[in-house]
């Protein structure tokens, strides 16, 4: 069984360009959740998708969008990138509201 | 509102069992989740419990809830240094059928020492 992996593993941006992050989910699983975790912080909720439909989302403003894809995998995309952008993305996989199961993340830095 | 509180910090020598507590605000949480995190690396899920259980046991560990009090435990039994790590709670609320998002807390450093 694979597990959710997550690319890439590190990037760096500057301020005002856009990032895309990628995610595939472990394998049967149908929901996607993204959650951005700043240093020394516990992780907040983005948004999650099901069945290609972005299915919640937490206070994050509209540059950040996301899709799903028919194969269940995601991508993250942040627009204009802001300093205070710089975290751990983590994407998690689930089925049909069992416990989320996460990936190692991506660690975003802006300069 | 949803607000998940931790200690900060937690020291114990290996062998002795650790405690790690969390509080939890919204009374209509489903599920509560300990994730663990080393340096570098996701989060690891631990263990979950259902809101309408009071105790869980899974090898060294056991979850203890106190719906009453809105108080949650994790206690590591015969801790190790492999257990050193950021140990988080989360809450989940009802959402739909398609899956429930996770609020955490600031995390638990526990620190063994040998």
């Amino acid at each position: 069984e694979t597990g959710v992996t997550q690319s890439p593993t590190h990037l760096i941006k500057t301020r005002g360009q856009q990032v895309t992050l990628r995610c595939s989910s472990q394998s049967g699983h149908n929901t996607v959740s993204w959650y951005q975790q700043a240093l020394g912080q516990g992780p907040q909720f983005i948004f999650q998708y099901y069945r290609e439909e972005e299915n919640g989302r937490g206070n994050f403003p509209p540059r950040f969008s996301g899709l799903q894809f028919p194969n269940y995998s995601s991508e993250l995309n942040v627009n204009a990138l802001e300093l205070d952008d710089s975290a751990l993305y983590l994407c998690a996989s689930s089925f049909n509201g069992q416990p989320q199961h996460f990936g190692d993340g991506t660690r975003l830095s802006i300069l | 509102g949803e607000d998940v509180e931790q200690s900060l910090f937690l020291s114990v020598r290996e062998g002795d069992s650790s405690v790690i507590n969390c509080t939890y605000t919204d009374s209509s949480s489903t599920y509560l989740y300990w994730y663990k995190q080393e340096p570098g690396a996701g989060l690891q899920l631990l263990t979950y419990i259902f809101s309408n259980m009071d105790m869980k046991q899974d090898q060294r560990l056991t979850v203890l809830l106190n719906k009453k009090d809105k108080h949650l435990s994790l206690r590591i039994a015969d801790t190790q240094t492999g257990d050193s790590a950021i140990y988080f709670c989360a809450e989940t609320l009802p959402q739909n059928n398609a899956g429930n998002m996770l609020t955490f807390g600031g995390g638990t450093r526990l620190m063994v020492k040998p």
